[in-house]
Order: C-alpha cells, then sequence, then structure tokens
C-alpha cells in the first residue's frame, strides 16, 4: 500500500496567516490526491481533488498544489472557522490510504 | 439535496455480524462507485472498500483489514449501499462512513454520511 504522511501533526496559527500543510506519498501518486476536512463530531468534507481543482462550494482560500509525491494545502488568510483536522488521501491505487491528519487550531 | 444516510449500528460480540445501510437521495445513485470509511474513536481516517457500479459489473476493492469478512454490496432499486460485517473484532469498533465518489475517474469520495457508530465489545 502507498504510505502517506501528513505534516506537521499539529498546528496553531493566528487569524489572518497563510497556512501550509505538506503530504508526502511514499510512491508517485501523480495527482491523484485529495485534502479533506473534518470538524469535531461531524463528517470529512471534501475541499480538493486532483490535487489543485477546489471543489464546489469550497473558499477560495484554500488552494492544493503539488504532483507525484510531495502535496501542499494552502489557507492563505486563516479565518476561525478553519479550525479542524485536514486529511491528505491518495487514490491512485488500492487500497486507498490517508495521512495521519493535521490538526489546526486557532491561536 | 444530495443526501446519504447511514443505519444498522450498534453493541455486537467479538466475532459476531453486522449489517450497514447507506440510503442515498438527489442524484442518481447508479452512475456512482460508493465507499466505506471508517474512524476508530480518536483516530484518523481509514478507507474500508468500494462498491463499483452495474456498468463496472458490481465489482468491489477491500482494504486488507477487513477482506475476507466484509462484503460490500448495493440495491439500486432502493438506492441503498451495504456493508456486511462478519468475524468483528475489537479493533473495528468505529463510526462507519458511507460516502459517494466522483463520477470522474478515478474518484475521490465528495459526499459523506453523516456516520454510525459500530462498538465491539464483550
Amino acid at each position: 500500500d502507498i504510505q502517506m504522511t501528513q505534516s506537521p501533526s499539529t498546528l496553531s496559527s493566528s487569524v489572518g496567516d497563510r497556512v501550509t500543510i505538506t503530504c508526502r506519498a511514499s510512491q508517485s501518486i501523480d495527482s491523484w490526491l485529495a485534502w479533506y476536512q473534518q470538524k469535531p463530531g461531524k463528517a470529512p468534507k471534501l475541499l480538493i481533488y486532483k490535487a489543485s481543482s477546489l471543489e464546489s462550494g469550497v473558499p477560495s482560500r484554500f488552494s492544493g498544489s503539488g504532483s507525484g509525491t510531495e502535496f501542499t494545502l494552502t489557507i492563505s488568510s486563516l479565518q476561525p472557522d478553519d479550525s479542524a483536522t485536514y486529511y491528505c488521501q491518495q487514490y491512485k491505487s488500492y487500497s486507498l490510504t490517508f495521512g495521519q491528519g493535521t490538526k489546526l487550531e486557532i491561536k | 439535496e444530495v443526501q446519504l444516510v447511514e443505519s444498522g449500528g450498534g453493541l455486537v460480540q467479538p466475532g459476531g455480524s453486522l449489517r450497514l445501510s447507506c440510503a442515498a437521495s438527489g442524484f442518481t445513485f447508479s452512475d456512482h462507485y460508493m465507499d466505506w470509511v471508517r474512524q476508530a474513536p480518536g483516530k484518523g481516517l481509514e478507507w474500508v472498500g468500494r462498491g463499483r457500479n452495474k456498468a463496472n459489473g458490481y465489482t468491489t476493492e477491500y482494504a486488507a483489514s477487513v477482506k475476507g469478512r466484509f462484503t460490500i454490496s448495493r440495491d439500486d432499486s432502493k438506492n441503498s449501499v451495504y456493508l456486511q460485517m462478519n468475524s468483528l473484532k475489537t479493533e473495528d469498533t468505529a463510526v462507519y462512513y458511507c460516502t459517494r465518489a466522483q463520477s470522474t475517474m478515478p474518484p475521490a469520495s465528495d459526499i459523506w454520511g453523516h456516520g454510525t457508530t459500530v462498538t465491539v465489545s464483550s
């Protein structure tokens, strides 16, 4: 299976900050990477698919980049509502695999 | 409104069985693959498996941790997908989410249900 590694595991930033989360794959997944946001007690929500495509309805402050084995999720100007855990997922090959998650807290 | 609603969770003893259901509405169910994803208490997300649509032979894929014990099936006439879980282990305790796979290939999960809780304990 392809292993996905996110960094950092936790992150604390202030409103208005630019935030970047990194996801690395153990082998190339081309651009078949998704990012999800999960708030406590809620189901995950798709933010980004195919590494950089913004899901409909997701604020434009979220963006994704990368290909191959290294990917980033960027929030251009952090908002209070962005406090959540973020997961990357590769969907190039089975078994589909998630990163371990990055918990983002607002200072 | 596009919606997925899971049901069937509960408390079961190790070695027991449980069948989860997921009812879909608001989209053409038969067009989409459907996935199951789980989350153990306080842990991250784990993909469980995928059920493809009729056009792709209703074939399935599973994570190694559940292969041979779990079975995904679907009934397009009822807009529903199911997860039959046998030989349950304590480590199967989790919230189980039903997800819709995008219509593009390969697909990410673009719609998620609210989840149903499975507890495996004696």
